[in-house]
Formats: C-alpha cells, sequence, structure tokens
C-alpha cells in the first residue's frame, strides 16, 4: 500500500498563510487530492490532481507538487477554515493521510 | 445533482454480517464506480472497496477475506456485505461516487459493533 505521511496538527493566526504537508512512500504521478473534513460532516473536496480546484472552492485554498511530494496552501485562512484536512492518492489503490488537524490561534 | 444515501442497522453484535446499502441518484452506476470508505470514531479515513461501471469489484487487501460489494443498477443501490464483524470495525461507513477523487460523499452511517 501507498502510505501518505501529514504533520498531526497545525496552528495558525486568521489572516496567516499556512501550508499542510503529504509526503507519499513512493510516486503517485499527479493523482493526489485534498480533503477538508469538519466534525460530524463528511470530507469535502478541495483539490484533485495535486493542482485543480474542485468546484465551489474559493481561490484562497490551492494544491501543488508531483511524483511524492505534496503541498495544500491556505492564504489567507480564515476561521472557518478549523477542520482536519486528508491527502489522498489515487495511483494505486486507495490510500488516505492520517489528517492534519488545523486549529486558529 | 449528484447525491449519495447510505442506510443499515446502527448496531450489530460481533462475529455477525454488516449489510449497508447505499442509494444514489443524479448519475448512472453503469457509467461511474462507487466506493465505501469508512472512519472509526475520532481517526481517519480507510478506503473499503470499490465497485467499477463494468461491475467489477476491488476491496481492500486487509478486508478482501470478509468483503463483498454488489449493486442493483435498477434501483440505483450500491450495498456492502461484511461478515465476522469485530469491535475494530465500529465506524462510520460512507458511500462516495469516484473519479480518481471521491468527489461526492454521503452523509455517513455509523456502525457500531457490540453485545
Amino acid at each position: 500500500d501507498t502510505v501518505l505521511t501529514q504533520s498531526p496538527a497545525l496552528a495558525v493566526s486568521p489572516g496567516e498563510r499556512v501550508s499542510i504537508s503529504c509526503r507519499a512512500s513512493e510516486g503517485v504521478n499527479s493523482y493526489m487530492h485534498w480533503y477538508q473534513q469538519k466534525p460530524g460532516q463528511q470530507p469535502k473536496l478541495l483539490i484533485y490532481k495535486a493542482s485543480n480546484l474542485a468546484s465551489g472552492v474559493p481561490a484562497r485554498f490551492s494544491g501543488s507538487g508531483s511524483g511524492t511530494d505534496f503541498t495544500l496552501t491556505i492564504d489567507p485562512v480564515e476561521a472557518d477554515d478549523t477542520a482536519t484536512y486528508f491527502c489522498q492518492q489515487s495511483w494505486n489503490d486507495p490510500t488516505f493521510g492520517a489528517g492534519t488537524k488545523l486549529e486558529l490561534k | 445533482q449528484v447525491q449519495l444515501k447510505e442506510s443499515g442497522p446502527g448496531l450489530v453484535q460481533p462475529s455477525q454480517t454488516l449489510s449497508l446499502t447505499c442509494t444514489v441518484s443524479g448519475f448512472s452506476l453503469t457509467s461511474n464506480s462507487v466506493h465505501w470508505v469508512r472512519q472509526p470514531p475520532g481517526k481517519g479515513l480507510e478506503w473499503v472497496g470499490a465497485i467499477w461501471s463494468g461491475g467489477s469489484t476491488d476491496y481492500n487487501s486487509a478486508l478482501k477475506s470478509r468483503l463483498s460489494i454488489s449493486r442493483d443498477t435498477s434501483k440505483s443501490q450500491v450495498f456492502l456485505k461484511m461478515n465476522s464483524l469485530q469491535t475494530e470495525d465500529t465506524a462510520i461507513y460512507f458511500c462516495t461516487y469516484y473519479g480518481y477523487w471521491f468527489a461526492y460523499w454521503g452523509q455517513g452511517t455509523l456502525v457500531t459493533v457490540s453485545s
């Protein structure tokens, strides 16, 4: 299985820029996607194929990377962005990162 | 408008079989695939398995021996059956619309394995 590694948590102030990383144990080309999940809700697609913004997602969210290293950037961060962010690859059988919990100071 | 909705028993006894249904609308099962993803309370997401547009299936290797996914295209329903349930199978089970990424998700259904 392709293992995806994310940092467990980050804390930022509103208005700042935050980057959330995801490292794959093997190359996944550009087949990396990002989701936002708030408590009690289903995950919501933010970015697909590394850098494509999903429909209806604010342009404050962006994605970059290829191969094994990927980044989700939020700039500027807003209070409503408090959530857990998951990366997911689909180059092989789908796997997810453990999630990065974003908290606001 | 793509929609998915999971249904099934909230409580299953250990060693018993779980049966879940995903009812979809806004797309055809013969043109698109549906996957199941689960999430233990307070934990991360785990891909469970898939049924592809042609009817073939793929399963998480760790669950394969206990898992079966099928569908009824006339009713726009996808079914998940998992046997020999244990407490570690307690999770929210989501069905999702898949096109290399999980674009649409159901609200999820909580399954608790307990006697």
